[in-house]
């Protein structure tokens, strides 16, 4: 398996814009995790899935940020309109319940 | 109060010695501790995962949980320089089997090796 894939690894956008970052688990695996690292506040969990439904979301900042899981194998965060206080390294991460879970490579995003 | 409490450092120690890295927590329902490493501009990779207390070893490193405690621990024997990166702990409060659990991490201690 190739592991937890995200796209793209680095985003510029200008304050305003839409923004959408992609995931693609493992497969097989049935939680997978949005997480935001900044130097600030390190990693924090955003919002979490199993089996494709939305579990917990009080770690999303704001109403500007919603994240889908359509299927299995693919998940998105949207941030519309983003902010330059949204600039951080946004993971993804999947796991097969209650066992470890396993990091993507991050999207590094800049709004400017 | 944050649920997880880890030294951010930095750390900085000598080519060999044995490194202590700890965490302590809040929350009495985690059951599932775990260690990940992270080079810079790396996504965090895992090391170590346990379950309860009690010790486990794997080659130079050895994942200490303490249930009464609220502590864990990693321990980096005859530490090299290529183990210069973060540590985060994490954690997480799934039952087996469970629908879902989420997984809390520790801000990160960075830790560098003197060659």
């Amino acid at each position: 398996d190739a592991g937890v894939i995200q796209s793209p690894r680095h985003e510029v956008t200008e304050m305003g814009q839409e923004v959408t970052l992609r995931c693609k688990p493992i497969s097989g695996h049935n939680s997978l995790f949005w997480y935001r690292q900044t130097m600030m506040r390190g990693l924090e969990l955003l919002i979490y899935f199993n089996n494709n439904v939305p579990i917990d979301d009080s770690g999303m900042p704001e109403d500007r940020f919603s994240a889908k899981m359509p299927n299995a194998s693919f998940s998105t965060l949207k941030i519309q309109p983003s902010e330059p206080r949204d600039s951080a390294v946004y993971f993804c991460a999947s796991r097969s319940e209650p066992r470890e879970a396993f990091f993507g490579q991050g999207t590094r995003l800049t709004v400017v | 109060q944050k649920e997880v409490e880890q030294d951010p450092g930095p750390l900085s120690v000598p080519e060999g010695a044995i490194v202590s890295l700890n965490c302590t927590y809040s929350n009495s329902a985690f059951q599932y501790f775990m260690w990940y490493r992270q080079y810079s501009r790396k996504g965090p990779e895992l090391l170590m995962y346990t379950y309860s207390s009690g010790n486990k070893e794997d080659g130079r490193f050895t994942a200490q949980v303490d249930k009464s405690s609220k502590y864990i621990s990693l321990f980096i024997r005859d530490s090299q320089p290529s183990d210069s990166a973060t540590y985060l702990c994490a954690m997480s409060d799934g039952m087996r089997y469970s629908s879902a659990s989420k997984i809390i991490f520790g801000s990160g201690t960075r830790l560098s090796i003197r060659p």
